[in-house]
């Protein structure tokens, strides 16, 4: 079963940098994510794309504080130089034999 | 650009009825997609329709839902019937048939009598 783990919560200083990560389950290792940002109160709007051999398209307009990275059944999100705005739900989001599956997401705080 | 539409109250037992207008591209290609978010919880894939009428959907959700593609008119729309409190949440449309790399703003749909 496509299962994507998340831990629910992360937090960082302003300025300082956030890494979050994202486990595709078993048997899927080799998937592709979406990083997805969804501000309070507002919809997600689509950070990267990110492959399993680490590289990345980000979405248009989405800083280049915004980066990612693989390694095995992990994908990663690290933002760099927080911003009292990166203060959101961050969901990874995944495709395969027809669906689409979203983690629980990491709900980021800005200290 | 994505933008949702429909009615925001639906009564239990009815049939929750949406549609997202695409402008701005074609919607002769790709994949459109509905997702929900109850209140206070994650993104909850729906399903989606292929430009070509070609759709899948949410086991979870399957024997309810409905989604199907107006080329002409540029629009797709989400049929979910039988409908419960549990149904209440924000509908979002979305493009793509791998990353999801367009969104709207939402809708609000609030079952109740």
């Amino acid at each position: 079963q496509l299962v994507l783990t998340q831990s629910p919560s992360a937090s960082a200083s302003l300025g300082a940098s956030v890494k979050l990560t994202c486990t595709l389950s078993s048997g899927h290792t080799t998937y592709a994510v979406a990083w997805h940002q969804q501000q309070p109160e507002k919809g997600p709007r689509v950070l990267m794309r990110l492959n399993s051999d680490g590289s990345y398209n980000r979405g248009a307009g989405i800083p280049d504080r915004f980066s990612g990275s693989s390694s095995g059944a992990e994908r990663y999100l690290t933002i760099s130089s927080l911003q009292s705005e990166d203060e959101a739900d961050y969901y990874c989001q995944t495709w395969g034999a027809g669906i689409q599956v979203f983690g629980i997401g990491t709900k980021v705080t800005v200290l | 650009q994505l933008q949702e539409s429909g009615p925001g109250l639906v009564k239990p037992s009815e049939t929750l009825s949406l549609t997202c207008t695409v402008s701005g591209g074609s919607i002769s290609s790709d994949s459109w997609n509905w997702i929900r978010q109850p209140p206070g919880k994650g993104l909850e894939w729906i399903g989606y329709v292929y430009y070509t009428g070609i759709t899948n959907y949410n086991p979870s959700l399957k024997s309810r839902v409905t989604i199907s593609v107006d080329t002409s008119k540029v629009q797709f729309s989400l049929k979910l019937n039988s409908v419960t409190a549990a149904d209440t949440a924000v509908y979002y449309c979305a493009r793509g048939g791998y990353d999801l790399d367009a969104w709207g703003q939402g809708i609000l749909v609030t079952v109740s009598s």
